[in-house]
């Protein structure tokens, strides 16, 4: 596709469920990247995928996130037993290459509302 | 640890005028790659301009320039002839060479006014 895209655009779901966010990165892109924003803060880094193996989950807050990525592309992120503190939009992004002057190009995000 | 401060939470500029955007930074390394976001309404990062730490000339990108001081650790970003288009939340971010984990700063949402 032309960019990177997300799925839900917005998701409710009530404390306790679980919840699966989608990411399509541009193609060929073989780094994809999860970022969580809070209300009023910056982008808090969670786990970054290289091909489908995930060298760096440091970010993830608890155990209750996990994350996938299958045929180098697709990746899905898997919050269980949500939370309200959940609640936040999560943005994922691509780039080229693990090259970390490559530019990362962001999705739209997913919009989590923990009730 | 890596920190990135935007004191700034909020400002506005009228259209057609000139604003800059103050972000500090704090990390022990000394090979990093720095850069500003912005991110409107839509939700949608998009990088504005990049500046890479080894580079003592200051990144420009048409009506968009960045002042980087490394030894004080400051990279400002300034916006020339403001337009209603420049509206969005700008995100300071840094992430360190060789390394794929970004640090962002909190934000500075930056209002055009007609």
């Amino acid at each position: 596709g032309a960019g990177v895209s997300q799925s839900p655009s917005n998701k409710v779901t009530e404390k306790g469920k679980d919840v699966e966010l989608r990411c399509d990165p541009i193609s060929g892109h073989t780094a994809l990247y999860w970022y969580r924003q809070s209300l009023g803060q910056g982008l808090e880094f969670l786990i970054y995928f290289q091909g489908n193996s995930a060298p760096d989950k440091s970010g993830l807050p608890s155990d209750r996130f996990s994350a996938e990525r299958t045929g180098g592309s697709v990746s899905t992120l898997t919050i269980q037993r949500t939370q309200q503190e959940d609640s936040a939009v999560y943005l994922c992004a691509s780039s080229l290459t693990v090259i970390s002057t490559d530019t990362q190009y962001f999705g739209p995000g997913t919009r989590l509302t923990v009730l | 640890a890596q920190t990135v401060t935007q004191s700034q939470p909020e400002m506005s500029v009228q259209e057609a005028e000139t604003v800059t955007l103050s972000c500090t930074y704090d990390t022990s390394e000394s090979n990093y790659y720095l850069f500003w976001y912005k991110q409107p309404p839509s939700r949608q990062m998009i990088l504005v301009i990049r500046q890479e730490a080894y580079k003592q000339q200051n990144a420009t990108e048409n009506r968009f320039s960045v002042n980087f001081q490394k030894a004080a650790k400051s990279f400002s970003l300034k916006i020339s002839d403001s337009q209603l288009g420049d509206t969005a939340m700008y995100f300071c971010a840094f992430i360190l060479y060789n390394f794929n984990k970004f640090y962002f700063g909190s934000g500075t949402k930056l209002n055009v006014k007609p």
